[in-house]
């Protein structure tokens, strides 16, 4: 069966430092994968998405940036965090066959300080 | 462009008694819709989801949702709540529009079950 790893479940950063968040997905080959950040009464908003190894796309203008080195990791980083971008980031997989549903990990909560 | 509106951003209820989570959503093309539950702390689970076929879906925890296209709604019902449904539940729609499987979500509803 499929699963989606995600690390590390919380993280306190001081503004101004940098960040790496990091989703691996086993049981499956060539998953398109998901960031989103989830901010108390907004719901969840997507912050890039990967269909293939190298082929990112960023949903919104942010401080932030994704990478996939390999099928089924997704890194979500930045080089000088600032204090907006607190929050919950969720890492999802899906098979981007037809239209099967989106899995999420456990998520990471970031408190910026 | 697809859109989703939860109607209600919380819904107190108690134990035993039925439920129904309002989920519209707006979209040009046919859609694919999914309602996901998220305990505190924890990402999201999927409940449901309806692709095509029965307009009744049933999912997991003893929940159920109705597609209507014509008032397009997808509502979330269970017929009678545990205190361990206390979660928020996001309302979610993809369509085939070439979107790449993208999901829009809703601001989600926080059901509290009490005593």
């Amino acid at each position: 069966s499929q699963t989606i790893h995600q690390w590390p479940a919380t993280l306190v950063q001081p503004v101004g430092s940098p960040l790496s968040l990091e989703c691996t997905v086993e049981g499956t080959s060539n998953p398109n994968l998901y960031w989103y950040r989830q901010a108390a009464g907004r719901g969840l908003q997507l912050l890039f998405y990967s269909v293939g190894i190298g082929q990112i796309s960023s949903e919104v203008p942010q401080n932030l940036s994704a990478s996939r080195p390999q099928d089924r990791q997704f890194i979500l980083s930045s080089k000088k965090l600032l204090l907006s971008d607190s929050g919950f980031y969720l890492c999802a997989w899906s098979t981007g066959i037809g239209n099967q549903p989106q899995h999420f990990g456990d998520g990471t909560r970031l408190s910026i300080l | 462009a697809q859109s989703v509106t939860q109607l209600d951003s919380q819904v107190p209820v108690f134990e035993e008694a039925p439920v129904e989570l309002r989920c519209n959503y707006s979209s040009s093309v046919s859609v694919y819709l999914f309602w996901y539950v998220q305990y505190p702390n924890q990402g999201l689970q999927l409940l449901l989801k309806y692709l095509s076929g029965s307009t009744l879906v049933k999912g997991i925890n003893g929940f159920e949702a109705e597609f209507n296209k014509s008032q397009t709604s997808f509502h979330l019902r269970k017929p009678s709540v545990h205190i361990s449904d206390t979660a928020e539940y996001f309302c979610a729609v993809s369509d085939d529009g070439g979107s790449n499987y993208k999901l829009t979500f809703g601001k989600g509803t926080l059901l509290t079950v009490n005593p």
